[in-house]
């Protein structure tokens, strides 16, 4: 158990809807990294966040969003939602913002039909 | 654009056996991290090993070791007296200056008894 927690587990839903999905970081942590893992894309760095603030941004799409609470914890922001956003979502933590290792949460897997 | 390639999709080893995953990378940085993670079947990504790419020690924790060629670009891992518990699929990550984390497309390791 990497203390980073994830929900839902599971989320269904159909295409053109919008959903939230959160993320706590392990105690202590600054940062939080959110990731899609596709079948056929691996994974892809979405964004990350510190301490509120956005620090890195990576292939994460205009229908996506994100932010990170006063309380550290994050939502990521899903809206007209594609048959293609199914996918695996990994949200990360780390300490600090550029420390290397970070750990991960145990996803959030998002099927759209 | 930095890129991470895992050119074995699926590998197999015996029982107590070793085995080295091949990792390459492109990059034009001097400064960066390079990570091993182990995603098995639960799907949660687990830290192997980490290397900074300053050190030209390689790491090594217990079953686990790395062989970092930093001129070659190359980060492979060694893995020793393969226990059933190792199989799943493994990804060579690189975290770039800028905090953005690149994956592999990841390894999948069978192990036979």
């Amino acid at each position: 158990d990497s203390g980073v927690t994830q929900t839902p587990k599971h989320l269904i839903t159909a295409t053109g809807q919008r959903v939230t999905l959160r993320c706590s970081p392990r105690s202590g942590d600054l940062s939080v990294y959110w990731y899609q893992q596709s079948l056929d894309q691996g994974l892809q760095f979405l964004i990350q966040y510190y301490n509120g603030e956005e620090r890195a941004k990576g292939n994460i799409l205009e229908r996506f969003s994100a932010q990170q609470f006063p309380d550290l914890h994050s939502e990521l922001n899903l809206s007209s939602l594609e048959l293609g956003d199914s996918a695996l979502y990994f949200c990360a933590s780390s300490r600090l913002v550029d420390e290397e290792t970070q750990y991960f949460g145990p996803g959030t897997r998002l099927l759209v039909l | 654009a930095q890129t991470v390639t895992q050119s074995q999709p699926e590998m197999s080893v015996q029982e107590a056996e070793t085995v080295t995953l091949s990792c390459t990378y492109d990059t034009s940085e001097s400064d960066y991290y390079l990570f091993w993670y182990k995603q098995p079947p639960s799907r949660q990504m687990i830290l192997v090993i980490r290397q900074e790419a300053y050190k030209q020690q390689n790491a090594t924790e217990n079953r686990f070791s790395v062989n970092f060629q930093k001129a070659a670009k190359s980060f492979s891992l060694k893995i020793s007296d393969s226990q059933l518990g190792d199989a799943a699929m493994y990804f060579c990550a690189y975290r770039s200056d800028f905090n953005k984390f690149y994956f592999g497309s990841g390894t999948k390791l069978n192990v036979k008894p």
